[in-house]
């Protein structure tokens, strides 16, 4: 029973142009998202968050956006570039699982120059 | 230096051997994780410890165990390995409030033949 999806698992975006990546859920409980990226041999490092209180959050070039009723969420990069290029998880928290984080299977993202 | 310390980084060894990977911190968080991450699967949560005498079993324990040796300091051992405990596995930390960001270690490569 997967809590949280990643229906896509890969994305290949043009540089310069829009990167969205999706993560649906299906716990109500949760209330806190946060997105982690990943390198190839390095660990995965947060790159925003998201809480249920509001829809949508910004940083530079990254925006996240929350529909609670759809329990959806996604993540935009704007404009892409190459160094985007890596593994994305979605990882929301709350409820009884408050603390540890549910991961979604990731999308690889591959931006071309 | 690392805030997140794994040994080994790689280790091949065989079925039914007995395995460790050591985690270390240097961030003063007092939760800390083992996730595995297999393809297309994203990090499953193996054991996780919010303080130095608690231990809890996460989605996937079976085959697992743990030792929090101290706050900075979190074992997972394999106790007879088998082929598809193959993964690359990650520890991580928080802090203790609230839902939050995870850090993580850059990775132990196991391969059980």
């Amino acid at each position: 029973d997967q809590q949280v999806k990643q229906n896509s698992p890969s994305l290949s975006v043009q540089e310069g142009r829009i990167s969205i990546l999706n993560c649906d859920y299906t716990n109500s409980m949760f209330d806190y998202f946060l997105w982690y990226k990943k390198y190839p041999a390095e660990g995965p490092t947060f790159l925003i968050s998201i809480s249920s209180i509001k829809d949508k959050n910004e940083d530079g070039r990254f925006t996240v956006f929350l529909n609670k009723s759809a329990k959806h969420l996604s993540l935009h990069i704007v404009p892409s570039q190459p160094g985007d290029s890596a593994v994305y998880f979605c990882a929301p928290d709350g409820g009884t699982s408050y603390g540890k984080l549910t991961f979604g299977q990731g999308t690889i993202l591959t931006v071309h120059p | 230096d690392a805030d997140v310390t794994q040994t080994p980084r790689n280790r091949i060894t065989k079925t039914g051997k007995r395995i460790m990977l050591e985690c270390s911190q240097t961030k003063g968080h007092d939760r800390m994780y083992w996730y595995r991450q297999d393809p297309g699967l994203g990090l499953r949560l193996i054991y996780y410890s919010f303080d130095v005498k608690d231990i809890n079993k996460g989605e996937i324990s079976d085959g697992y165990s743990v030792s929090r040796q101290a706050q900075a300091k979190f074992s997972l051992s394999l106790e007879s390995a088998i082929p598809n405990q193959t993964a690359l596995y990650f520890c991580a930390t928080s802090e203790s409030t609230g839902a939050g960001e995870l850090f993580f270690g850059e990775g132990s490569r196991l391969t059980v033949l």
